[in-house]
Formats: C-alpha cells, sequence, structure tokens
C-alpha cells in the first residue's frame, strides 16, 4: 500500500513563497504528481517527478527525493488565486492509477 | 476545461435508490478513472478502465459498479445508496502511455447527495 502525508493547512502573505511538504512510504511507485483542486471544483494537474530533482514550470516547482520518501512543491510570487488544496499523489507502479495524499489548504491573505 | 465531461453535475435521491454517473474522456485518451471524493476521506481511487476493460480496482464498494463502452465513455452505477455515499464522484482520463507524463485530466465531478 502507499501512505502520503501532507500538513493539513498552511497560510502565506500575496507576492511570497510558499513550500508545501510531502512525505510518503511506498513499496514502489512510477511517478510523483502534484495538483491544485478549488473547493468544489476539479483537480488540475501542476507537476510531476519522476527522477529525483527539481522541476520547474513557471511560478511552480516540485522536488523529488526518492531516497528520503520526500516530495515537495514550492510556489512563488503567490497570487490570492493560489488560494486551493494541493494534493501529492503516487502513481502506482504497475498501472497508473493515482493515490492521492489528503491535500494542504493553503490560504493566501493580502 | 479539461475536456473530460460528465453528467449530471448534481444528483440528489434517497437511500436504497440506485443511480448512473456519465463520463466521456477527452477525445484520444483510452483510459477512465472514476473517484469518489467526501470531505474526510479526501480523493479515493474506486476503478480504472482502458479501451473498454477493467484494468485495476481500488475502494470500490461490491454496491459499485462501472463499465466502459466501445466509444470510450463510461458509466458508473451507484446500487443501494446510503447516506455515506453523499460525496462528489470524479472522472478523470488519460492516453496511458509511458512516454508522457501520463496526467490525468479530471472532470467537473458529479455531487451526489442521498437523503
Amino acid at each position: 500500500g502507499q501512505n502520503i502525508d501532507q500538513p493539513t493547512e498552511m497560510t502565506a502573505t500575496e507576492g511570497a513563497i510558499v513550500q508545501i511538504n510531502c512525505t510518503y512510504q511506498t513499496s514502489g511507485f512510477n511517478g510523483l504528481f502534484w495538483y491544485q483542486q478549488h473547493a468544489g471544483e476539479a483537480p488540475t494537474f501542476l507537476s510531476y517527478n519522476v527522477l529525483d530533482g527539481l522541476e520547474e514550470k513557471g511560478r511552480f516547482s516540485s522536488f523529488l527525493s526518492r531516497s528520503k520518501g520526500y516530495s515537495y512543491l514550492l510556489l512563488k510570487e503567490l497570487q490570492m488565486k493560489d488560494s486551493a488544496s494541493y494534493l501529492c499523489s503516487l502513481r502506482d507502479s504497475g498501472y497508473s492509477t493515482l493515490t492521492f495524499g489528503k491535500g494542504t489548504m493553503l490560504l493566501v491573505s493580502p | 476545461d479539461s475536456g473530460v465531461t460528465q453528467t449530471p453535475k448534481h444528483l440528489i435521491t434517497a437511500t436504497g435508490q440506485r443511480v448512473t454517473l456519465r463520463c466521456s474522456p477527452r477525445s484520444g485518451d483510452l483510459s477512465v478513472y472514476w473517484y469518489q471524493q467526501s470531505l474526510d476521506q479526501g480523493l479515493q481511487f474506486l476503478i480504472q478502465y482502458y479501451n473498454g476493460e477493467e484494468r485495476a480496482k481500488g475502494n470500490i464498494l461490491e454496491r459499485f459498479s462501472a463499465q466502459q463502452f466501445p466509444d470510450l465513455h463510461s458509466e458508473l452505477n451507484l446500487s443501494s445508496l446510503e447516506l455515506g455515499d453523499s460525496a462528489l464522484y470524479f472522472c478523470a482520463s488519460s492516453v496511458d502511455e509511458v512516454v508522457t507524463g501520463n496526467e490525468q485530466f479530471f472532470g467537473p465531478g458529479t455531487r451526489l447527495t442521498v437523503l
């Protein structure tokens, strides 16, 4: 099975940088994915990591360390619209199914 | 807009009833996934279909079943509904090829309320 832990809530200020951590225990996986979900809406894909290291996509970056069972999502130049839940997920090594953490609710204040 | 469509958007029904949720994947995507999201459990994988065949099963109850049709749309059938089945049900689709990131694209969801 897979176990994914994320902080429940975080707060940050507009224009700042925030790092959302994700730790996991798994017997094997084929990719770690980050999704953003606004309340009552569909999750939308942000980034994914297969190998160790940093992947950058505009204001969002994601990092993976397989040996430490650890990932983070870095959001720069925070905007009010970034207030949302951020879901860390692991893709199964056999199939393409995803197991999601319970998500981190980020609140961006002015 | 992800390109994945789901109907209906909202569904209100009574305990013991049966409902069918429908999903059309993005054009060209062969894989369809169903998820249930409730406040206390988060986003839980239910079942995956690939090109008409069941590929993987998650935490899906025996009262629930799904299928994928030749035109690749999928239906999730929920029967003998209980209050605890009230949740958001998402469908997602992907190309399902290893060479890409193979991210899943989610539909807008169906909010099911069981009274």
